[in-house]
């Protein structure tokens, strides 16, 4: 399994809504992360986990919460949420060990809309 | 200063022709060099990794790495409409798990 799932693939929520991106991945990559990306702009990191632990946080507002329960999933929970936030939501992994020459694998993305 | 910069773009060039696309880096120690390809609406794809000065071909695709330079190109031969996508070239910066990325080239490869 050489992939990065992320669910859902599309995301509407209010403003006043909590919700929930998940991300799961079976390569045993021990480092995982979240990006945020708007249109026409290019990727934007937000969170990085390593070994489960959380070890850069890119000063992303508190309305965004990661999580990793595991190894293999990574959580980014959503609350009060502003239009502007609307993007798409990317996850990605790596091996630290093959990270130079192998770099990140990314997930489809959430797309996601604040209304 | 923007940590990871690319030739602005869009970059418009015919099928069958060579699209050269460029990148520099400002943190002196970064490790590792990549370029992503990223059709609207999906998410990046790695296409070259390279992170020992010289080039590093695979099949139409040859990235080039200069350290002294700060400076990384990628070179698509033999361009072909499918190649038509934005082009991101991403560094991890040296000591640290971040993979950051310029803001993207896009390409249009003509019929």
């Amino acid at each position: 399994d050489t992939e990065v799932t992320q669910t859902p693939k599309h995301l509407v929520m209010g403003m006043t809504n909590k919700k929930s991106l998940k991300c799961e991945q079976h390569m045993g990559h021990r480092a995982m992360y979240w990006y945020k990306q708007k249109a026409k702009k290019p990727p934007e990191l937000m969170f990085v986990y390593s070994y489960e632990k959380l070890s850069i946080n890119e000063s992303v507002p508190s309305r965004f919460s990661p999580e990793c329960p595991n190894s293999s999933l990574l959580n980014l929970h959503l609350h009060a949420l502003q239009p502007e936030d609307s993007a798409l939501y990317l996850c990605a992994s790596s091996q630290s060990q093959d990270r130079v020459r192998y770099g990140y694998t990314f997930g489809s993305g959430t797309r996601l809309t604040v209304v | 200063q923007k940590e990871v910069e690319q030739n602005s773009g869009p970059l418009s060039v015919p099928e069958g022709a060579i699209a050269s696309l460029n990148c520099t880096y400002s943190d002196r120690v970064s490790q590792s060099f990549f370029w992503y390809r990223q059709y609207s609406g999906k998410s990046p794809e790695l296409i070259m990794s390279i992170y020992s000065n010289g080039d590093k071909e695979d099949g139409r695709f040859t990235a080039q790495l200069n350290k002294a330079s700060q400076y990384v190109s990628l070179l698509i031969r033999d361009s072909q409409p499918s190649d038509s996508a934005t082009y991101l070239c991403a560094v991890i910066q040296g000591g640290s798990e971040k993979l950051v990325f310029g803001k993207g080239t896009k390409l249009t490869v003509n019929p």
